[in-house]
Formats: structure tokens, C-alpha cells, sequence
């Protein structure tokens, strides 16, 4: 069972303009929700993240957006550029059943292209 | 730091033979997780050890793999017979707490099984 849905799959935009990706989830224990960037050959790197106490992180270009009774939240990066190009991973983090660990739960990924 | 070191990068293996992939956690590092990344099922958690110790291995997908982690700077997970489903990217996370939010991610190693 996916417990994080990300959409779309695959996203093309133009510089300088802005890229939205979501995401929703279903496990109300789910308490930090991290993206992560992932260019071609390389492993995920954390990009940025948000607690659910928080609607909106921004940091730089992108922001993340916190519906918390909608379960749902979103990247934007604004004046997307070129070098933005790669594959974006939303997550979810909770402890597990035995509460002494955490363990994070991705989406599929969305492959964002930026066009020069 | 170098990051998170796993070897080989890239394996091409014919069905049923062993496989063996290498990490080498961030130094200092108490927590090393594996995961798989495929097209049709994403990242997926395969195991997660704490101070060495497998604390769930409830991702492995089947007996035919296993991981270890003799000790704090070293881990390999191991497919034994190897099947071309098995084709995936692997990776190897570490971080000092078993807190995921800190954790650094690996290379990868691009593992083909024909």
C-alpha cells in the first residue's frame, strides 16, 4: 500500500517559471515531511523539509506549502532553472509500531525538467 | 568527509549468482539503512541498523537477500541467487541518530542481473 501519492510524474516547464509538485498521505502519524532532489547517477540529497505544526516553509527558490487537514503538501520552486532539472522525492516520516524508531516513506517521484 | 562510499558503482550478474554490495557509512555515524529504487515501485526501505544491530528487516523482500554490519564503518547486502527482478539501484544511507531527517544517501550501485 503507497502511503505517500506524488504527482505528476513527469514535469516540464520553462525558465523562470514555477514548478508545483504535490503529494498526499494517509497516515495521520506521519510528523515531518522532507523533499529530497536527486540528480542523474546520484543519490537522494534533502532539499528541504516541514513539520505539520507549520504551513509554509520557504528556503531560497522553493517553498513547501502544509494542508494539514487535507493531508496533503506541495514543493514550488520558483524561477525554475535548468540546473533545477532532475527527479524530486516527497517523503513522510513517523515512528513505526514499536515507537523507538522512524521510518520514511517516499513517494514515487516526480522528473522535472527545466527548459533553457 | 567523503559522504557515504558504496562499491561497486555499477554490477552486471548473470541470474543465480551472488551479488554483494559495499557501504561505507559517514564516519561517526550510528545508523545505515538500504534501500531499492525501482521505476515501478520507488524508493523502498530494505533494512534499517542501528549502532550495527538490524533493527527492521522487514523490507527485505525475500530470504534470498541479507545484510550485515560487522561493524560502525562498514555494511554489505547480499542477493543470493541473484534474478533479473532483482535489477534495481541500490542504495546505502547513514545518520547520526536513528532520526531520518539527517540521513545522507550514497551513489548508488546500479545493479543488473541478466
Amino acid at each position: 500500500q503507497q502511503q505517500v501519492k506524488q504527482s505528476p510524474q513527469s514535469l516540464i516547464v520553462q525558465k523562470g517559471g514555477i514548478s508545483i509538485i504535490n503529494c498526499a498521505y494517509e497516515n495521520t502519524a506521519f510528523d515531518y515531511f522532507p523533499w529530497y532532489q536527486q540528480f542523474p547517477g546520484k543519490g537522494p540529497a534533502l532539499l528541504i523539509a516541514i513539520r505539520p505544526d507549520v504551513s509554509e516553509k520557504k528556503e531560497g527558490r522553493f517553498t513547501i506549502s502544509f494542508n494539514k487537514s487535507a493531508k496533503q503538501f506541495s514543493l514550488h520552486i520558483m524561477d525554475s532553472q535548468p540546473g533545477d532539472s532532475a527527479t524530486y522525492f516527497c517523503a513522510a516520516l513517523a515512528l513505526n509500531s514499536g515507537g523507538s524508531n522512524y521510518k520514511l516513506t517516499f513517494g514515487k517521484g516526480t522528473l522535472l525538467t527545466v527548459n533553457p | 568527509d567523503a559522504g557515504v562510499i558504496q562499491s561497486p558503482r555499477h554490477e552486471v550478474t548473470e541470474m543465480g549468482q551472488e551479488v554483494t554490495l559495499r557501504c561505507k557509512p559517514i564516519s561517526g555515524h550510528n545508523s545505515l539503512f538500504w534501500y531499492r529504487q525501482t521505476m515501478m515501485r520507488g524508493l523502498e526501505l530494505l533494512i534499517y541498523f542501528n549502532n550495527n544491530v538490524p533493527i527492521d528487516d522487514s523490507g527485505m523482500p525475500e530470504d534470498r537477500f541479507s545484510a550485515k554490519m560487522p561493524n560502525a564503518s562498514f555494511s554489505t547486502l547480499k542477493i543470493q541467487p541473484s534474478e533479473p527482478r532483482d535489477s534495481a539501484v541500490y542504495f546505502c544511507a547513514s545518520s547520526l541518530t536513528a532520526n531520518l531527517r539527517w540521513a545522507f544517501f550514497g551513489q548508488g550501485t546500479r545493479l543488473t542481473v541478466v
